[in-house]
């Protein structure tokens, strides 16, 4: 069965440092989502991409973050420079023509030290 | 976003139905009610949707009231695996709609 692969698994890195996560969508997939959970807390929507460019955004994705899809098949979430609040499980999804279900990746844990 | 209101837990015993009920009583006429869930240090997984029948696949049962002002979830024979945070979702079908997550029901299986 298709899925969503995210990778690292698991990035530490240090605060100020600029991340990069990413995510390879199901291949005829079209809308493409990056979702957040602070450890303990509810699965928060960040930002939600189509047609190479932002559908919408939440507040929490500011100017720190950014999203690309640099070729046909990857879509990251870079974070300009981390703060130890952006200690996350991030989660991409992505929809595909029927619209109804989102598939999400098994997540990048983010550790800012 | 309209929003839904779940119990914070639930027990069950492996090998018996689970029903894990959600209110939703500001669900708009656009609304599908999606269920996903969410197993320890997994990602969401979607587990159901339905907008206003009653909805059947290999996963659960779906029941709708039929005012749409709440659902039920049914696991017809819970296993150890059906552990996880259950979420219970309303989602307007625009091509690019969000899930809004709640903190959803936390399900134990009993062996």
């Amino acid at each position: 069965e298709p899925e969503v692969t995210q990778t690292p698994s698991h990035q530490v890195t240090q605060m100020g440092q600029e991340v990069i996560l990413r995510c390879v969508p199901i291949s005829n997939h079209l809308y493409f989502y990056w979702y957040r959970q602070i450890l303990g807390q509810k699965v928060e929507f960040l930002v939600s991409f189509y047609n190479n460019e932002i559908s919408e955004k939440s507040e929490i994705f500011d100017d720190q973050f950014s999203v690309e899809r640099p070729d046909g098949s990857n879509f990251t979430l870079k974070i300009r420079s981390t703060k130890l609040e952006d200690s996350a499980m991030y989660f991409c999804a992505s929809i595909g023509l029927a619209k109804n279900i989102q598939y999400f990746g098994a997540g990048t844990r983010l550790s800012v030290l | 976003d309209a929003k839904t209101t779940q119990p914070n837990s639930m027990e069950s015993n492996e090998e018996e139905p689970v029903h894990l009920p959600c209110n939703h009583s500001t669900i708009s006429g656009t609304d599908y009610i999606h269920w996903y869930r969410q197993l320890p240090s997994q990602g969401p997984e979607y587990v159901i949707h339905g907008l206003t029948s009653n909805v059947n696949n290999r996963m659960a049962s779906l029941a709708i009231a039929e005012d749409r002002k709440s659902s039920t979830l049914i696991l017809h024979r819970a296993t150890l695996r059906d552990a996880a945070v259950y979420y219970c979702i309303l989602r307007d079908h625009g091509a690019n709609s969000k899930l809004t997550f709640g903190k959803g029901i936390t399900l134990s299986v009993r062996p």
